[in-house]
């Protein structure tokens, strides 16, 4: 079963930022917190991931916390393109990612 | 842009039938997965090889259910004797293992079983 937890849905205004949440209290020292999304029908996208720095690439933004027990994804400016579902997923890299079911983000005009 | 990529994309078959999946990793890549999706779910983990050795299969993969990566680099997946049940997106990722190794999936084949 997926160690991390998310709300199951999310609107967000398009050009807004959209910040998704995610708790992972059980995570490892050496586990990192990985993102990916899923555009319908297509298989799952790599976003970002980090182990207790914030990190920031070309497509987002991750905030993880102190005590490294929640982090939360952020989109800067969200576009109608961003509509997919969003898992967020602890693990030590190598071997099964295990997805639970996501935060299935719509952005709307 | 040469990344993951999966053969067939669309497979129907009916019941009984055996099907085999094709997927070409990104060429570096070492470690392969394959993963199955059933609607409204997340991908759930089936197999990983890495190089040529299957490394770990989960209980998933039922004995009508074969993976195989003969020289290290393409993967194929079969499915004997198909089932109802069988009917997923099966998906396959790839990755390069070290350091924050990160797995990048294909466009996965949809299987329908009537």
């Amino acid at each position: 079963d997926a160690k991390t937890t998310q709300p199951p849905s999310m609107d967000c205004a398009e050009g807004r930022a959209a910040n998704l949440p995610c708790n992972h209290s059980t995570i490892s020292g050496n586990e990192y917190v990985y993102w990916y999304r899923q555009i319908h029908s297509q298989g799952p996208q790599y976003i970002i991931h980090g182990l207790k720095n914030n990190e920031t690439n070309e497509m987002a933004s991750l905030i993880i916390t102190e005590d490294r027990k929640s982090s939360t994804l952020i989109l800067p400016h969200a576009t109608l393109r961003d509509t997919a579902v969003y898992y967020c997923i602890e693990g030590a890299g190598s071997y099964q990612l295990t997805f639970g079911k996501g935060t299935k983000l719509s952005v709307i005009p | 842009d040469t990344g993951v990529s999966q053969d067939p994309r669309h497979k129907i078959t009916k019941r009984g039938q055996n099907v085999t999946f094709r997927c070409d990793p990104i060429s570096e890549h070492n470690r392969l997965y394959w993963y199955r999706q059933t609607l409204g779910q997340g991908p759930e983990f089936l197999t990983y090889f890495q190089n040529e050795a299957q490394l770990e299969k989960s209980r998933l993969l039922s004995d009508r259910f074969s993976a195989e990566r003969p020289k290290g680099s393409f993967s194929t997946l079969e499915i004997q004797r198909t089932e109802q049940g069988d009917s997923a997106m099966y998906l396959c990722a790839s990755s390069l293992s070290g350091s924050r190794e990160t797995q990048y999936f294909g466009p996965g084949t949809r299987l329908l079983v009537l």
